[in-house]
């Protein structure tokens, strides 16, 4: 059965630093999407990504945040300059254009800790 | 606003106990109503889902039914195994924003 990959799937990295978190969607899939659980709180929306650019992104999502779909296989996550409060993990997700609407597939998520 | 309110975990059972996961969820429209399951290591999984009121998503044993008029879709199982301990996200989609809101999840624990 296709697979949404993460990696990797945990990732410490020093407040300051850069992070690309690295997804490969369903290879047919066209709608991408980034959610993130901090620690004992609830799954939230990032961001969503269609034809090469946003279509939509939370409030979370502010500058320090980033997406990209480089090579038309991996769709990753940047984050410019961690802070403590980005620990969380995070899921990457996709669907296809047509068909069930809510078939979202999504990775086992990376768990990124910043210290 | 949009959210979803689920019991606090973390749940614990002993092997072939009755299951009840509660959750409520205020939304502005109509939305679809969702149970995902995380299994230890690995990524949300679609468990069941309903997307009209009076729906019954069921998978696994597992049964839902989507109640507008007190605005629940609690998970149940009759007879849970070791194998079902996950942690469980209820979860709802309005059409046209094609994302979810997620609650906290529950985490089960079944004992043998």
């Amino acid at each position: 059965e296709p697979e949404v990959t993460q990696t990797p799937s945990h990732q410490v990295t020093q407040m300051g630093q850069e992070v690309i978190l690295r997804c490969v969607p369903i290879s047919n899939h066209l709608y991408f999407y980034w959610y993130r659980q901090i620690l004992g709180q609830k799954v939230e929306f990032l961001v969503s990504f269609y034809n090469n650019e946003i279509s939509e992104k939370s409030e979370i999502f502010d500058d320090q945040f980033s997406v990209e779909r480089p090579d038309g296989s991996n769709f990753t996550l940047k984050i410019r300059s961690t802070k403590l409060e980005d620990s969380a993990m995070y899921f990457c997700a996709s669907r296809p254009g047509t068909g069930d609407l809510y078939g979202y597939t999504f990775g086992s998520g990376t768990r990124l800790t910043v210290v | 606003g949009n959210s979803v309110t689920q019991m606090e975990g973390p749940v614990t059972l002993s092997e072939e106990a009755f299951l009840t996961i509660n959750c409520t969820y205020t939304a502005t429209g109509y939305p679809s109503l969702f149970w995902y399951v995380q299994y230890p290591g690995e990524g949300l999984q679609l468990l069941l889902k309903a997307t009209k009121a009076d729906d019954k998503g069921s998978n696994k044993g597992f049964e839902a039914t989507y109640r507008k008029e007190t605005t629940s879709f609690h998970l149940e199982k009759g007879s849970v195994q070791v194998s079902d301990s996950a942690v469980y996200f209820c979860a709802l989609f309005l059409s046209g924003t094609y994302k979810y809101i997620f609650g906290t999840g529950t985490r089960l624990k079944v004992l043998a």
